[in-house]
């Protein structure tokens, strides 16, 4: 009965391949976020998406891309890694009409580029 | 534009004593005010929340945190510190209007020294 859940929980892969991290959540949220924590521990907020609109961070490279197949899912797929992708990804939740906005954390995918 | 700021990455007390971790914050709106914890190797956790009811407001594990719009601040206390607390603290603030986008400070590293 986990409230948003990720999968992997550890993936380590080589440079230049392609790789997805899968988010759902079953709070019956409207809209979802990824989230890159470096090695400081600092959050940076990469996506978030309602089935209405995407909202990029624009520092964030073209090479990552949310894909949401339905409104429980929202899954982070990053093509081309590169060393400095090596971070660990949070996905997150939240029902934005509901006007306290809390953010619902799943447990972390920890990304290791070689 | 909303941001937060967190004084102290790194706060040590010992078991027993007050802990008290800063946040200011910038807002043009009046904000949404959080406070996560993150201990090792998990997700974040909702600690508390201001959303414009009670300026004191009381969370999870005994902590609390007011709210001050003189000082732009919220900061976190906790009466008597526990081993158990020793974590990572972020807080984050929102647009209630918006909703979509929390900011997130660099989180404050605490170390309880038995």
């Amino acid at each position: 009965d986990t409230a948003v859940s990720q999968t992997p929980k550890y993936l380590v892969t080589q440079m230049g391949n392609d790789k997805s991290i899968k988010c759902e959540q079953n709070l019956g949220h409207d809209t979802m976020y990824w989230y890159k924590q470096d090695s400081k521990k600092f959050l940076k907020i990469m996506f978030s998406y309602n089935n209405k609109e995407l909202i990029i961070n624009e520092t964030v490279p073209n090479r990552f891309s949310p894909k949401s197949p339905d409104k429980a899912h929202l899954n982070l797929h990053i093509n081309s890694l590169e060393l400095g992708d090596s971070a660990v990804y949070f996905c997150a939740s939240s029902q934005v009409l509901a006007g306290t906005d809390t953010q619902y954390f799943g447990p972390g995918t920890r990304l290791t580029v070689l | 534009a909303q941001s937060v700021t967190q004084l102290g990455s790194h706060v040590s007390v010992s078991e027993g004593a007050l802990v008290l971790l800063r946040c200011n914050y910038s807002s043009s709106v009046p904000p949404y005010l959080f406070w996560y914890v993150q201990y090792p190797n998990q997700g974040l956790q909702l600690l508390l929340k201001y959303t414009s009811a009670a300026t004191l407001v009381k969370g999870i594990n005994g902590f609390e945190a007011e709210f001050k719009k003189s000082e732009t601040s919220f900061h976190l206390t906790k009466p008597s510190a526990h081993m158990s607390d020793a974590a990572e603290y972020f807080c984050a603030v929102t647009n209630p209007n918006t909703g979509n986008q929390f900011y997130f400070g660099t989180g404050t590293s605490l170390t309880v020294i038995p």
